[in-house]
């Protein structure tokens, strides 16, 4: 089944301890994304990479590292989380180009408090 | 200024009823795609409908149908005969070609959503 996957799906921490939530697709995807999406604001777009080895800034990128490996996974690492960083966050894949629907798939989610 | 703007925070709606959600946009570019996705309760984002800027039909799935007015830069995603099923968030999103030529971050930029209730 082609799909997204994110892991840990839930996950409360404190302050300033490092955390990494996984993404990884099995659709052999060039385009992989994170998003954060808070009450009232939508979807923001954090970190992109439009293949191994090269990613660049979303829209709220800063308190966020991301590294691009292997083309399947995604990993958004958080060095030193803060309480504004409690978000609901969604990793995304689509194949790349413009070109037709590029519909991106979305994982299920990972809900993260920080303390 | 926002790029994609929901007007409707929230709507009411009968079962069996047909349902519009606005969406207006804004873009210089002209290549563009625009979406619609579904957040049910339980938090996935779900695709619907996908329109292209060259696409001179209106993108059709099922029950679901895009009404797109290229001229006045809106995207108003229809669903006839509503479901209680049909309860959930609603976004509009937009994909820019711009930002694939490095003009800026390339991935959807979302409006804020419509919250929708179907009521029996």
């Amino acid at each position: 089944e082609a799909q997204v996957t994110q892991n840990p799906r839930y996950l409360i921490t404190v302050t300033g301890k490092k955390l990494t939530v996984t993404c990884s697709q099995n659709m052999n995807h060039e385009y992989m994304s994170w998003y954060r999406q808070d009450p009232g604001l939508g979807l923001r777009q954090i970190y992109y990479s439009m293949n191994v080895e090269v990613t660049d800034k979303g829209d709220v990128p800063e308190g966020y590292k991301v590294s691009r490996k292997e083309k399947r996974n995604f990993p958004l690492i958080l060095e030193s989380p803060s309480p504004n960083q409690t978000s609901l966050y969604f990793c995304a894949s689509s194949s790349e180009g413009l070109a037709g629907s590029n519909e991106q798939f979305f994982g299920p989610g990972t809900r993260l408090t920080v303390l | 200024a926002q790029k994609i703007t929901q007007t409707q925070p929230g709507m009411f709606v009968q079962e069996k009823e047909a349902v519009t959600l606005d969406c207006t946009y804004d873009t210089s570019d002209q290549s563009y795609g625009l979406f619609w996705y579904k957040q049910p309760s339980s938090g996935e984002m779900i695709f619907l409908i996908y329109q292209g800027s060259y696409d001179e039909q209106n993108a059709t799935e099922g029950r679901y149908s895009l009404n797109f007015q290229k001229a006045r830069k809106s995207a108003n995603l229809v669903i006839s005969a509503s479901q209680l099923g049909d309860s959930a968030m609603y976004f509009c999103a937009m994909r820019e070609r711009w930002a694939y030529s490095g003009g800026g971050a390339d991935g959807l930029t979302f409006g804020k959503g419509t919250h929708l209730i179907i009521q029996p």
